[in-house]
């Protein structure tokens, strides 16, 4: 499992409130992601991180934020969050081994935004 | 903008039969395919990576096959069993890195004893 963990596994939250998940890994790893899946649209990039401090957006970032303060982890922050945001959210990986790299996830975090 | 879609949504075989899921992809100019598997309520497993230059990958009872012209990879599964009963993803990886990756919808698999 490439030493992924993902806090909390489930949440249960009110809209506009703050929420934040947390991504850690033991391997230092360059890059980590965040996505989120939903029924339908399989899995979808929020946002990604290539090194301490170095953040971007992937496809679905409009209300979410990022930070990546320490290599180990990756929090995913929904500023105020909404109804829309339901969903399950993983953290990914990505690891290169010789020419080849692969992407490996964490268990996720099942969020329900009331 | 890569669209990549798993047909069928849903399958169901008895146990021991060999079956095949595919996965389309609309742009052939790819980085790399890589198969997962998840389990309800679970994230993702790798379970096979194709490189845009090979055309196949095999582990175990698993083949995975790559033909970029025609935009398509099967996943093969060998002598079924139930305990291969799971969704299976298809995520086709655009040329710049993993944030350039696409998933599909994927598979629904049932193996019945």
């Amino acid at each position: 499992d490439a030493g992924i963990t993902q806090s909390p596994r489930h949440k249960v939250t009110e809209t506009g409130t703050p929420v934040t998940l947390r991504c850690h890994q033991t391997e230092n790893h360059r890059y980590m992601y965040w996505y989120r899946q939903d029924p339908g649209h399989g899995l979808r990039l929020i946002h990604y991180s290539y090194g301490v401090k170095d953040t971007d957006k992937g496809e679905v970032s409009d209300g979410y934020s990022v930070s990546r303060s320490k290599t180990e982890d990756f929090l995913l922050t929904l500023e105020s969050a909404t109804s829309s945001q339901t969903s399950v959210y993983f953290c990914a990986i990505s690891e290169s081994t010789g020419n080849q790299e692969t992407q490996y996830f964490g268990p996720g975090t099942r969020l329900l935004v009331l | 903008k890569q669209e990549v879609t798993q047909i069928p949504a849903a399958l169901s075989v008895p146990e021991g039969e060999n079956l095949v899921l595919n996965c389309s992809f609309t742009d052939s100019a790819i980085y790399n395919l890589q198969w997962f598997r998840q389990d309800p309520g679970k994230g993702l497993t790798s379970l096979l990576l194709i490189q845009s230059s090979q055309r196949e990958q095999t582990s175990g009872r698993l083949n995975a096959s790559l033909d970029k012209s025609s935009g398509r990879s099967t996943l093969y599964i060998a002598a079924s069993q139930p305990g291969d009963s799971a969704t299976y993803l298809c995520a086709v990886g655009g040329i710049g890195g993993y944030q350039k990756v696409t998933f599909g919808t994927g598979t629904k698999l049932q193996v019945i004893p």
